[in-house]
């Protein structure tokens, strides 16, 4: 069966730290994947999404990158943190285009 | 306009009885819709898939409307368990869109 995998699941960091949040999935091949960010108590927002190695697309312009540097893993980078930056963010992946989307557990990112 | 759009709530309900929720989304391309639930600081948990001819699973109940482009879920019987916030997702292409989500108490 298909699990994924997202760590770590709690970070504090400075303002103008640097950043990388993993995630890997296992159990299938070529899989889509996608990073999401949700603020405290509002909706989640897509950021980045990939549908194959180092294909990447952003949605909103800001502070963070992502990169796919095997087909199964999908990385969340930002050079310089901002204070805007705190929140959940999720890491998902599906197996083909409309299909449904399964969540690692989350990382809590608290920039301080 | 946003691209999938939500009652935020809170909808307040007693245990027992029936609630239902709707989504509208904008873009006529949208291909697959699905709920989500999502628990207080817990990822999101895929609910049911929605499709056109209206599916169930067991208290619950999905509908599309294509024409007017909305999706609904309806929970029949609610259980305190029920409590939580529930998101409208629509797949366009590659992207895959959230509501904002809608939240449910449900009152003992």
């Amino acid at each position: 069966s298909q699990t994924i995998h997202q760590w770590p699941a709690t970070l504090v960091q400075p303002v103008g730290s640097p950043l990388s949040l993993e995630c890997t999935v296992e159990g299938t091949s070529n899989p889509n994947l996608y990073w999401y960010r949700q603020a405290a108590g509002r909706g989640l927002q897509l950021l980045f999404y990939s549908v194959g190695i180092g294909q990447i697309s952003s949605e909103v312009p800001q502070n963070l990158s992502a990169s796919r540097p095997q087909d199964r893993q999908f990385i969340l980078s930002s050079k310089k943190l901002l204070l805007s930056d705190s929140g959940f963010y999720l890491c998902a992946w599906a197996g083909q285009i409309n299909e449904k989307l399964f969540f690692g557990s989350g990382t809590q990112l608290s920039v301080l | 306009r946003k691209e999938v759009e939500q009652d935020p709530g809170p909808f307040n309900v007693p245990e027992g009885a029936t609630v239902a929720f709707n989504c509208t989304y904008s873009n006529s391309a949208s291909q697959s819709f699905f709920w989500y639930r999502q628990d207080c600081r817990k990822e999101p948990k895929l609910l049911m898939s929605v499709y056109s001819s209206g599916n169930e699973d067991g208290r619950f109940t999905a509908q599309l409307n294509r024409a007017s482009q909305y999706i609904s879920l309806l929970i029949r019987d609610s259980k305190l368990s029920d409590s939580a916030t529930y998101l409208c997702v629509v797949n366009r292409d590659d992207k895959i869109i959230f509501g904002k989500g809608t939240r449910l108490h449900i009152l003992p």
